[in-house]
């Protein structure tokens, strides 16, 4: 079955401890992309990656970090998580940037 | 960058009524469109997609949406809405559409659908 997968699905945690949620698809898409959504903003682009080694910011990347070392995984690294970001995330992937994406289920942050 | 509008972040509808989900895009080249659906506690999935060729596109669930490039918009229709169409609804639109590598996504606020009995 073609999916995406995310872990954790479900995390609280606290101020300053780094975290890391990973992302992996079995569709052997060039094209990955993480989101946050948030309540009335809708979902804003945090980082994405056209293919292996190849990674760029999206609309709201600061206290964010990615890597790609392999094609089907896109971890996201929260090095020092704050408050602000605390957000439900999605990962998705794509055969390229402008076609349809495949999301995951999503990864609700709490961070106190 | 594209900009993508959606009127309206809530929508209610009774069951039966005609849906109409608004969007309109930034672009002055014709990108690609694209409408999701997220349920409660799920990730978005595809509804329907314009790339080419024909301007009125449907997709699953009886939806359909028609591009209008005069208008530049994109709006999502069902003509009879269903209980079980309630769910947050996202337009979504490419840049650099039209075959190029370095595309992506930009999304629209959502638009929460209720259907009332």
């Amino acid at each position: 079955e073609a999916q995406v997968t995310q872990n954790p699905r479900y995390l609280i945690t606290v101020t300053g401890k780094k975290l890391t949620v990973t992302c992996s698809q079995n569709m052997n898409h060039e094209y990955m992309s993480w989101y946050r959504q948030d309540p009335g903003l809708g979902l804003r682009q945090i980082y994405y990656s056209m293919n292996v080694e190849v990674t760029d910011k999206g609309d709201v990347p600061e206290g964010y970090k990615v890597s790609r070392k392999e094609k089907r995984n896109f971890p996201l690294i929260l090095e020092s998580p704050s408050p602000n970001q605390t957000s439900l995330y999605f990962c998705a992937s794509s055969v390229r940037g402008d076609q349809p994406q495949h999301f995951g289920d999503g990864t609700r942050l709490s961070i106190l | 960058a594209q900009s993508v509008t959606q009127l309206g972040s809530h929508v209610s509808v009774s069951e039966g009524a005609l849906v109409l989900l608004r969007c309109n895009y930034s672009s002055s080249v014709p990108p690609y469109l694209f409408w999701y659906v997220q349920y409660p506690n799920q990730g978005l999935q595809l509804l329907l997609k314009y790339t080419t060729g024909a301007t009125l596109v449907k997709g699953i669930n009886g939806f359909e949406a028609e591009f209008k490039k005069s208008e530049t918009s994109f709006h999502l229709t069902k003509p009879s809405a269903h209980m079980s169409d309630a769910a947050e609804y996202f337009c979504a639109v490419s840049d650099l559409g039209r075959g190029s590598t370095l595309g992506r996504l930009y999304f629209g606020r959502g638009t929460q659908l209720t259907v009332w009995p």
